[in-house]
Parts: structure tokens; sequence; C-alpha cells
């Protein structure tokens, strides 16, 4: 089984809510993924965690929060989002971050902020 | 850093023709090449992979290969159906910057049928 799932599959927000987006592997992977993608463009890496600990940060702004409390889990907090915040995030896992190590993507939850 | 290319942007053909997509990359230490196929509305789905040791794999319908040398690598299709409409992302991964992937910009396949 090669799932990742993503709750919710839809969000839509305003600028001044706080809301979380999560997701689930069961597959024992130890590195997970958040990635960014607008509309007809590739994903754009946020955030890496591996072994449940944050080791990389693509540079994201503070009004993203990413969190991992467990090798299976994974959130993304969001406030005090902008409008051109609004995307689609996918979160992804591999087994390790090792060199070639095959990424499961989940399907996503489309944010919208008005 | 690693920098991908990916042709064409957009390729429609007919059912049951063969379909080539194009990706140059420019790190030589690169090693590992996913592709992956996005539906609409889906998160993107590994179809293939290759490994820089390996110059040609093959899974039924869906082939890839890689000159190593020229640095591209290509993804084939052959008897294409409607349910292959999707968009394409090719992938790179430099040795050493083990965690992160570098896609191309994507191809959009149409399969008229």
């Amino acid at each position: 089984d090669t799932e990742v799932t993503q709750t919710p599959k839809h969000l839509v927000m305003g600028m001044t809510n706080k809301k979380s987006l999560k997701c689930e592997q069961h597959m024992g992977h130890r590195a997970m993924y958040w990635y960014k993608q607008k509309a007809k463009k590739p994903p754009e890496l946020m955030f890496v965690y591996s072994y449940e600990k944050l080791s990389i940060n693509e540079s994201v702004p503070s009004r993203f929060s990413p969190e991992c409390p467990n090798s299976s889990l994974l959130n993304l907090h969001l406030h005090a989002l902008q409008p051109e915040d609004s995307a689609l995030y996918l979160c992804a896992s591999s087994p390790r971050t090792s060199e070639g190590e095959t990424q499961y993507f989940g399907p996503g939850t489309r944010l919208l902020v008005l | 850093g690693e920098n991908v290319e990916q042709h064409p942007s957009t390729l429609s053909v007919q059912e049951g023709d063969s379909a080539v997509i194009k990706c140059t990359y420019s790190d030589s230490a690169s090693n590992y090449f996913p592709w992956y196929k996005q539906e609409l509305g889906k998160g993107p789905q590994l179809i293939i992979d290759i490994r820089s040791n390996v110059g040609e794999k093959k899974d039924q319908r869906i082939a890839v290969t890689l000159n190593k040398t020229a640095k591209h690598f290509s993804l084939h299709i052959t008897e294409t159906q409607p349910e292959d409409s999707a968009v394409y992302f090719c992938a790179a991964r430099a040795r050493g910057s083990a965690r992160q992937l570098t896609f191309g910009s994507g191809t959009q396949l149409t399969v008229l049928p």
C-alpha cells in the first residue's frame, strides 16, 4: 500500500482565520514533505521532515507552520494567509531522505483564501 | 543547483499512437529520475523511475530512457488510451541534495479518441 491521505480535500478560509491541514501515511516512511502547487505549475517544496525533525524549510513565510507529531502524521498550520496563498497543498512521504528514494504524494488539499 | 527543462508543454496524440516527452537536466551528479502523472484534481502519481546506473526501464506501455552523457531522459507511452490524458512531470534529484526533487514544468498530454 503506497497511500498518503490528506484532509480536508477542500478548504476555504478568510485572511484572519486559523486552520490546519493534515497528512497521514502508514507505510513506515520516515521522511515527509509539504509542497505547494499553483495551477499549471510543478510542485514547489516547502518543508521536509526527517525522523520527525524539520530538516528543510525553503524560506517559507511564518504564516505556514509545520508540525510532525509522530512518524505517521504531518500537519500544516495556517494563520493570517494571503489570497496569493491559494493553491493545492500536497503532502508526500518517502522511506527516508536518502538518495533515490521514491516520494509518494497524497491527493492534496485545495485551499482558497478569501 | 539543478535545472530541469521539459518539452513539449502540450502534446496531443490520437488514441493508439505513441507519445514521447523529453527532459534535460543540468547537474551531472543527478542520479534519480522519476516521472509523475497528475490527473485533474489529484496529486501526482509515480508511474516510473530510473536510476543513473540503468539506461532504460520498461513497465508495460510505459518506458523511460536515460542518456547520462547528453543529460537527458525521456518518457515513452505506447498504444495511448484516453485515460493516459493528464499532466506529466519529470524530475531529477542530485546526489548530495537527496531531499529535493527538481521538477520539470510539466506536459499536458491529451489522447484524442
